[in-house]
Formats: structure tokens, sequence, C-alpha cells
């Protein structure tokens, strides 16, 4: 069965900090892996990634995948408030199938 | 560019009624899609259309929820009759065809069964 587990659940930590969110997933027919942010309903979208080791960078953002280890990683630096939100981990397989992750849900203290 | 719309955003109903939700895609995007998402869960993908036909439904709770997607634009979810289980966000999501494309979602709609 086809899974995507997301870590850790949830994290609070302070301004300034940097934070990094992990994705696994067993797929069969792999084709990409997304990350979204979804502050209140939609889910808004960050990266997607398709080949393992090239970091895909927006700001103070940043992703990677390993195809190899089947992860990847969201960096986040010197984190702000309006990063509080639940990022969300999706991995396209077969038909265009997307299979979510739990998310992590993410606080930033001031 | 217009994003994904969606109606109503909030809907609270008592438990066997109906309920329908309408999605209108951005325009030109081939594939729909159908979310469920509980409180403190990722979307769960209901049902996936590519154009007017069902690509992936494997996941839709047959005997109650039912979609269309007439002429391969707007799309409608309903569930009959409605179960306490039921409450929970509908998310539309619509991409590009042809690839794995990022999905654009719609604001989704509330769903509050009492």
């Amino acid at each position: 069965e086809d899974k995507v587990v997301q870590s850790p659940l949830s994290l609070v930590v302070h301004e300034g900090d940097t934070v990094t969110l992990n994705c696994s997933y067993e797929v069969t027919n792999f084709r990409s892996l997304l990350w979204y942010k979804q502050e209140k309903k939609a889910p808004t979208f960050l990266f997607m990634l398709t080949s393992s080791g090239i970091e895909k960078k927006s700001g103070r953002l940043s992703s990677i995948l390993d195809k190899k280890e089947l992860f990847s990683i969201l960096n986040i630096t010197a984190t702000q408030t309006g990063d509080s939100a639940i990022y969300l981990c999706a991995v396209s397989a077969g038909t265009y199938k997307y299979i979510f992750g739990t998310g992590t849900r993410l606080k930033v203290l001031a | 560019e217009a994003g994904v719309a969606q109606s109503p955003r909030y809907k609270i109903i008592e438990k066997r009624q109906s309920v329908a939700f309408w999605c209108n895609p951005i325009s030109g995007h081939a594939t729909l899609y159908w979310y469920q998402q509980i409180l403190g869960q990722g979307p769960k993908l209901l049902i996936q259309f590519q154009n007017n036909g069902v690509v992936d439904d494997s996941q839709l709770p047959k005997d109650r929820f039912s979609a269309e997607r007439l002429k391969g634009v707007d799309s409608t979810l309903k569930i009959q009759p409605a179960k306490l289980e039921d409450s929970a966000v509908y998310l539309c999501a619509s991409s590009a065809s042809g690839t794995a494309y990022e999905q654009y979602f719609g604001p989704g709609t509330r769903l509050t069964v009492t």
C-alpha cells in the first residue's frame, strides 16, 4: 500500500530558528514529491522535486529529495511567525495520483 | 489567472440529509481532484477526473458519495445521506493534463454534520 509519512507531527520554535521537516514515502511508480503550505484552508504549492540531490530553493525555504533512501526534507531558515502553518508532503504516483502525508504543524513564536 | 473556485464555503447539515459541493477548476486544466481532509489529517483523495472520465475513485464511499464532471469542466460532489464522520473540509484541486504537475487547490468547503 502506498504511504507517505511526515515527521515530526508538530513543532514549536522561536523566531530565527532553523527547522527541518521530514517526509518519507513508499509508493509504486514514483513520479514526483511535492511540498505544500496550508495556513487556513487551501494548500499552496511550495516545491516539486523529481530528481535526487538537486536542491530547490525559494527565499528561506529549501528542499531536497533522496530517491534512493525514499525521503525528502524541507528546511526553513530564520523562521518568522508567518511561517506558522501545516506543511504537507505529497507524492505523485501512477496516473497523476497524489498521496498526502498527515502534515507537520509548525508554530513559530515571536 | 483565476484560481479554483468552490462553493459553498461552509455548510451545516443534520445526519441523513443530502449535500452537494461545486467546483470550477482553472481554465484549461484537464485533471480535477476531490479530496476530503479531516481535522488533523492530510487530504485524502476521493475521486480524480481526467476531462470528464473517472481515473481513480477507489477511496470514494460509493454507497453515499457521488461525483460528476459534466463537459470536462465543472464538477459536483454529492453526499446522500450524510453521516457524522463526513464532517471535514472538502477540497477541490486541478492540474494541467499530461504530467504530474503541481495541483492548485480551491478554498475548500467546510462541512459540519450534526
